[in-house]
């Protein structure tokens, strides 16, 4: 089926470690955001990228990287995990203009820092 | 910067009723979209509806209507005769019209929706 898959749905760190969330969509969609969610704040938008080979900061970037190689594929990046990133990530995919579509997410990434 | 902003963080309905959900959003553009996605439980997001700002006529999808106030940008969300699985939580979403680099989807805090039976 067409969509967004994130991987992984779960995962714990400790503190100081690194990990890579990988988002991968197969609509051919120009644009991809990365979020994370937390109780009471909504959606905070971290990076987002309009095009293969570029991203911009969102809201919250501070601790993350991103990288966009592939138009289909979008990465998120912890360098050194800190408990405040504790939170739950989601990917979503749209087109460039929301004339040709609406936005598609992923089933989100639940992350753990201890 | 655009902004949204639901100044309801709970609300409570009893089924078979009516509830709404206010959403206000801050914008300089005169092109741009307006959702209501729902996250149940499962944590899977769900488009419930979508306004486009150059249409006067409110959006309708069976039970979910919206309040579409574009001077006083309020954007609010009319559920009817409620279900249990209408139980949630409701984001309202702001999406420029235009391309380019400053095109984000941009979420408001929330709304979590219980129903009563």
């Amino acid at each position: 089926n067409a969509g967004v898959t994130q991987t992984p749905k779960f995962r714990v760190l400790k503190t100081g470690q690194s990990m890579t969330l990988l988002c991968a969509q197969d609509m051919n969609h120009e644009y991809m955001y990365w979020y994370r969610q937390d109780p009471g704040m909504g959606l905070r938008l971290i990076h987002y990228s309009v095009g293969e080979g570029t991203t911009a900061k969102g809201e919250v970037p501070d601790g993350y990287n991103v990288s966009r190689l592939k138009k289909q594929n979008f990465l998120l990046g912890l360098e050194s995990a800190a408990p405040s990133q504790t939170s739950v990530y989601f990917c979503a995919s749209t087109p460039a203009l929301v004339t040709r579509g609406e936005a598609f997410f992923g089933q989100g990434t639940r992350l753990t820092v201890v | 910067a655009q902004t949204v902003t639901q100044s309801q963080p709970e609300m409570s309905v009893q089924e078979a009723e009516t509830v709404t959900l206010s959403c206000t959003y801050d914008t300089s553009e005169s092109d741009y979209y307006l959702f209501w996605y729902k996250q149940p439980p499962s944590r899977q997001m769900i488009l419930v509806i979508r306004q486009e700002a150059y249409k006067q006529q409110n959006a309708t999808e069976n039970r979910f209507s919206v309040n579409f106030q574009k001077a006083a940008k309020s954007f609010s969300l009319k559920i009817s005769d409620s279900q249990l699985g209408d139980a949630a939580m409701y984001f309202c979403a702001y999406r420029s019209g235009y391309g380019g680099a400053t095109n984000k989807l941009i979420f408001g805090t929330g709304t979590l929706l219980a129903v009563q039976p």
